[in-house]
């Protein structure tokens, strides 16, 4: 499975734009991407998969140019409640396991 | 519609007793993972059952781990004897027959194990 790799962290304010970039170099053809959020103290929720161009739905939208080695998690406008570990990983066809990695800590201030 | 639930939320429990902790996954979800993070560490695959069965268990740490799923329903991990280095958070998570390529994986709450 293709390794992952994101930012550790990041900040911003609320109402603004957060675009969140996760590289996959070694991603094979039947890969996905597949983006989980992660509260405190809560299991990781799925938010968005892609396989290549732009998927959009209602909480995110996920960028994937054409050699699909990297993706970009885009969060519009958001506010304190998105605060959050953001999570990248590579999905095998029909694989029966995620790969977590380190995640990217949003933190949205006021 | 429930989701995945997870028994108990929090366990603190001594170095060398037996703790069982149980999962509920969404019903019809025939897909049944369990993964863990211990502290300051990544959430780690421990196993995957299809239905009653055990597809995966390549992430299980030894054999004091014990993981079963009786008639396919719900699930149990025991830790017997359980060691200081298992603490950390444990989580359940189930899905549909697909598997998480195509459809996503639910997760529950997890639950907090302490061993002192």
């Amino acid at each position: 499975l293709a390794k992952t790799t994101q930012p550790v962290s990041m900040d911003s304010y609320e109402g603004q734009e957060v675009n969140i970039t996760c590289s996959h170099n070694n991603i094979a053809t039947n890969d996905y991407i597949t983006w989980y959020q992660q509260f405190p103290s809560q299991g990781p929720r799925f938010i968005i998969q892609g396989y290549k161009t732009k998927v959009t739905n209602e909480v995110a939208s996920l960028f994937i140019p054409a050699d699909r080695k990297s993706s970009t998690l885009s969060l519009p406008r958001v506010s304190l409640s998105d605060t959050a570990v953001y999570y990248c990983l590579v999905v095998g066809y029909n694989t029966d396991k995620l790969i977590f990695g380190t995640g990217t800590r949003l933190q949205v201030f006021p | 519609e429930a989701g995945v639930t997870q028994f108990p939320s929090h366990s603190v429990i001594e170095k060398g007793q037996t703790v069982t902790l149980r999962c509920d996954p969404i019903s019809g979800h025939d897909n049944l993972y369990w993964y863990r993070r211990v502290m300051g560490k990544e959430i780690k695959f421990l196993l995957h059952f299809v239905k009653e069965s055990k597809q995966d268990e390549s992430g299980m740490p030894n054999n004091r781990f014990l993981a079963e799923r009786t008639g396919g329903t719900y699930s149990t991990l025991k830790v017997q004897p359980a060691e200081l280095e298992d603490s950390g958070v444990y989580f359940c998570a189930s899905s549909p027959t697909g598997g998480p390529t195509y459809t996503e994986a639910f997760f529950g709450q997890g639950t907090r194990l302490t061993v002192v």
